[in-house]
């Protein structure tokens, strides 16, 4: 099963790109990169997935490269509110597949201003 | 509004009693899942289920028993014999989608004490 690696914490301050990266050398062929953020107390919310080279939605961006084996989550311009943790998830949940995600200890970001 | 909602918020439980959690969600996924979160730790996979009337056991499904009577609803009790039960419980579901991504939704979370 694939395993993620990512920093414990990080610091930043309001305004700034934060970049987090996440390590997976074993990852699957069928695996997908998901990130997910988490505040106190309360269930983890998505932010983005991929499979490969780069995705972009409203709130963050996700860059993978060739081999697949890391991916970097790009929060821009970071405000007091992203304060929480993020967790760099890789698997794949299909219907009669017992693979499953494995949740690491995820990365602590802090926000100041 | 779609979503997934877990009851109660907070429980509060004496050592040796049984206590079952709520999970319930209206977004009409297949699968839903049971995790259990301790301080300072990503998630365990308790029980999950991708069809009604079936379900399988996570990696730490000792102590804890679950039911899927409807696709709606997949509660979770937390028997005596959990060993170690206080802890914050996270419900979540998932389209089934074969051969896509596979994106879960969480719900609010149970913190649950035993005294």
């Amino acid at each position: 099963l694939a395993k993620t690696t990512q920093p414990i914490s990080m610091d930043s301050y309001e305004g700034q790109e934060v970049n987090i990266t996440c390590s997976h050398n074993n990852i699957a062929t069928n695996d997908y990169i998901t990130w997910y953020q988490q505040f106190p107390s309360q269930g983890p919310r998505f932010i983005i997935q991929g499979y490969k080279t780069k995705v972009t939605n409203e709130v963050a961006s996700l860059f993978i490269p060739a081999d697949r084996k890391s991916s970097t989550l790009s929060l821009p311009r970071v405000s007091l509110s992203d304060t929480a943790v993020y967790y760099c998830l890789v698997g794949a949940l299909n219907a009669g597949n017992n693979r499953k995600l494995i949740w690491g200890l995820g990365t602590s970001l802090a926000v100041n201003p | 509004d779609g979503g997934i909602t877990q009851s109660p918020k907070y429980l509060f439980r004496k050592e040796g009693q049984n206590v079952t959690l709520s999970c319930e969600q209206n977004l009409n996924h297949d699968a839903m899942y049971w995790y259990r979160q301790d301080p300072g730790q990503g998630l365990r996979l308790i029980y999950y289920s991708q069809i009604v009337n079936d379900f399988q056991k996570g990696d730490i499904a000792e102590g804890y028993s679950v039911s899927r009577e409807k696709k709606e609803s997949f509660p979770l009790t937390v028997t005596s014999a959990q060993k170690n039960p206080t802890a914050f419980y996270l419900c979540a579901s998932r389209a089934q989608v074969s051969g896509g991504s596979n994106t879960q939704y969480f719900g609010p979370g149970t913190r649950l004490t035993v005294l």
